[in-house]
């Protein structure tokens, strides 16, 4: 089965700051990518999704991530940190062959510090 | 265009009490999920449907807990007895159906049971 690992469960940045939040998944076979955030009292809304097309794939709020394969990684990164970043961020996958479930890390808090 | 939409937002109740959570999935998704997230487990997938089917149970914690999806507008959580074990916010999310297609996510039932 397909997991994936964040390293770092928390994770601080001043504002204006570079924002990096690493995932890594373990299937030999690339997966579907995803990148969710969480605000608080709400549900998960999708940031961006790597579907085996372009390596560098941009979402919203100015976020992107890129997929390398040797590296089985999949990290968000954002040039400059906004407070309203401040939020959980989740990464997913999602075979490509069989059920079409999704396999969440454990999420990273992002504080932005003023 | 609407989104996924649970009822309640909030509930309370004593322990003993049956509880039903409420979903509708966004118009014409073929997949629909429940979700568990608490701060100690973080987000658990429950159970999943594909046209109305229920294809994966095994995360549903026990017998107290049951899913139905009637129709492909409408789906519940059902909890009887309910326990104060079972205090979490419950999210319902639905998806096309297709590998590599997202999940959308409603905004959650927070559950507390006293």
């Amino acid at each position: 089965a397909q997991s994936v690992t964040q390293l770092g469960s928390h994770v601080s940045v001043s504002e204006g700051a570079l924002v990096l939040l690493r995932c890594n998944y373990s299937s030999s076979v690339p997966p579907y990518l995803f990148w969710y955030v969480q605000y608080p009292n709400q549900g998960l809304q999708l940031l961006l999704k790597y579907t085996s097309a372009a390596t560098l794939v941009k979402g919203i709020n100015g976020f992107e991530a890129e997929f390398k394969k040797s590296e089985t990684s999949f990290h968000l990164t954002k040039p400059s940190a906004h407070m309203s970043d401040a939020a959980e961020y989740f990464c997913a996958v999602s075979e490509k062959t069989g059920a079409n479930n999704l396999f969440f890390g454990t999420g990273t808090r992002l504080t932005v510090i003023p | 265009d609407a989104g996924v939409i649970q009822s309640p937002r909030h509930e309370v109740t004593e322990m003993g009490q049956e509880v039903t959570l409420r979903c509708k999935p966004i118009s014409g998704h073929n997949s629909l999920f429940w979700y568990r997230q608490t701060m100690m487990r973080g987000l658990e997938l429950l159970i999943y449907f594909n046209n109305n089917v229920p294809i994966d149970d095994s995360g549903m914690p026990e017998d107290r807990f049951s899913a139905k999806m009637p129709n492909a507008s409408f789906s519940t959580l059902k909890i009887q007895p309910s326990e104060p074990r079972d205090s979490a916010v419950y999210f319902c999310a639905s998806s096309g159906g297709y590998l590599g297609q997202p999940q959308h996510f409603g905004d959650g039932t927070r559950l507390s049971i006293l």
